[in-house]
């Protein structure tokens, strides 16, 4: 039981380049979360899903998509990166009855 | 509107000694409250929760945290620090708003040092 994983572990990008997240949980959770991670501003929530095929936008959306096609996997991508995308990205996987349990995480710097 | 409020960036404690990271918060109806630690270069690992019961809650690693609902607060302790416990602490709030979906409000974070 590997929890939730995520890959890569570190990225680096030039402005303008595309990318994808991929966290995965074997869990069989419904709910998935993507936050970033900011100094001094804590995580912040940039899309959930509820299940698969879902998705809804959190706190901070603007610039990045998602996509749920399966109930383990939920994709984070960057379309056109910029300098204020640099962060450390947190994928996390919840059921109603628990609590969330998070990924390890993903450095993304944007030159 | 709902948010989490951790007053210190930073607290410094003597291994051995009790410690407190202070976390209050804002939100409609009842809170559900949760404190979450992170280790360099790791994820959010859950540490305790409170939905509803008891005031006092016991977490993991010999943590807990008091409920006080009227100084809406929820102030994380250990009675004898260890340096091992120096990492990032979060407290949370789950989102009274979300319709069910556990949106989490965090906090900035501590950050706890321990000193031998």
């Amino acid at each position: 039981n590997a929890g939730v994983t995520q890959t890569p572990k570190f990225r680096v990008l030039k402005t303008g380049q595309s990318m994808t997240l991929l966290c995965a949980q074997d869990m069989n959770h419904e709910y998935m979360y993507w936050y970033r991670q900011d100094p001094g501003m804590g995580l912040r929530l940039i899309h959930y899903s509820v299940g698969e095929g879902t998705t809804a936008k959190g706190e901070v959306p603007d610039g990045y998509n998602v996509s749920r096609l399966k109930k383990q996997n939920f994709l984070l991508g960057l379309e056109s990166a910029a300098p204020s995308q640099t962060s450390v990205y947190f994928c996390a996987s919840f059921t109603p009855q628990e609590t969330q349990y998070f990924g390890p995480g993903t450095r993304l710097l944007v030159l | 509107a709902q948010s989490v409020a951790q007053p210190e960036d930073q607290v410094n404690v003597a291994e051995g000694n009790p410690l407190t990271v202070k976390c209050t918060y804002s939100v409609s109806g009842n809170p559900y409250l949760f404190w979450y630690v992170q280790y360099p270069n790791r994820g959010l690992q859950f540490l305790l929760k409170y939905i509803t019961g008891d005031n006092l809650v016991k977490g993991s690693y010999g943590f807990e945290a008091e409920f006080n609902k009227s100084q809406t607060s929820f102030h994380l302790k250990k009675p004898s620090a260890l340096v091992s416990d120096s990492a990032l602490y979060f407290c949370a709030v789950r989102d009274t708003f979300s319709g069910g979906y556990n949106k989490l409000i965090f906090g900035a974070g501590t950050r706890l040092a321990v000193h031998p």
